[in-house]
């Protein structure tokens, strides 16, 4: 089972700063199968980044996903109050398609 | 508008049985490939089953032999069928709309809001 380390696991950041997430998987995600999600409270997660840097349908595009192999970013380049959330990444490169253990980020 | 609509959750007994369902609109269900994926309380996400447009199914190892997954394409639902319940299955399971699936490894489009599994005497 491919493992996915994300980092940090807490932020906390004013609105319009710029802020970027890890996450590592434990070996080489094939074909760039890495996906972002933002889950905020009491909500389900909606698909923000698919293919490792496609955005998803309707996010806005201070949303940017980064990387190949095992190492993988998201980043947020201007904070707004509604960015709020958890953050996770999963890959769907192998068997079983797993996530990471999310990174939340706070708006001071 | 793409709806997917999880009920079914309830409070069961360890060793109990559940059925869940999704009822789905706003897209051609029967062309799409469907999962669900389950979260416990204040943890992360976690897949558990999937099933492709022609019922080709895949379980988590966790739930193998507890799990099963059924789609019925002329109603738009998708069904989690789950024997043998213990306490770590406590959490709640989303129905989650798969795109770009490989040998059942997907990414998820939509997600619905959730039915809350819990095991407990």
């Amino acid at each position: 089972e491919v493992l996915l380390t994300q980092s940090p696991g807490t932020l906390s950041l004013f609105p319009g700063e710029r802020v970027t997430l890890s996450c590592r998987a434990s070996q080489s995600v094939s074909g760039r199968s890495l996906a972002w999600y933002q889950q905020q409270p009491g909500q389900a997660p909606r698909l923000l980044i698919y293919g490792a840097t496609a955005r998803a349908t309707g996010i806005p595009d201070r949303f940017s996903g980064s990387g190949s192999g095992t190492d993988f970013s998201l980043t947020i380049s201007r904070l707004e109050p509604e960015d709020s959330a958890v953050y996770y990444c999963q890959q769907y490169g192998y068997s079983p398609w797993t996530f990471g253990r999310g990174t939340k980020v706070e708006i001071k | 508008e793409v709806q997917l609509v999880e009920s079914g959750g309830d409070l069961v007994q360890p060793g109990g049985s559940l059925r869940l369902s999704c009822t789905t609109s706003g897209f051609s269900f029967n062309s799409y490939d469907m999962n669900w994926v389950r979260q416990a309380p204040g943890r992360g996400l976690e897949w558990v089953a999937y099933i492709s447009s022609g019922s080709t199914t895949y379980i988590a190892d966790s739930v193998k032999g507890r799990f099963s997954v059924s789609r019925d394409n002329a109603k738009g639902s998708l069904y989690l069928y789950m024997y043998s319940l213990r306490a770590d299955d406590t959490a709640l399971y989303f129905c989650a709309r798969g795109r770009q699936c490989t040998g059942g490894n997907c990414y998820v489009d939509y997600w619905g809001q959730g039915t809350l599994v819990t095991v407990s005497s």
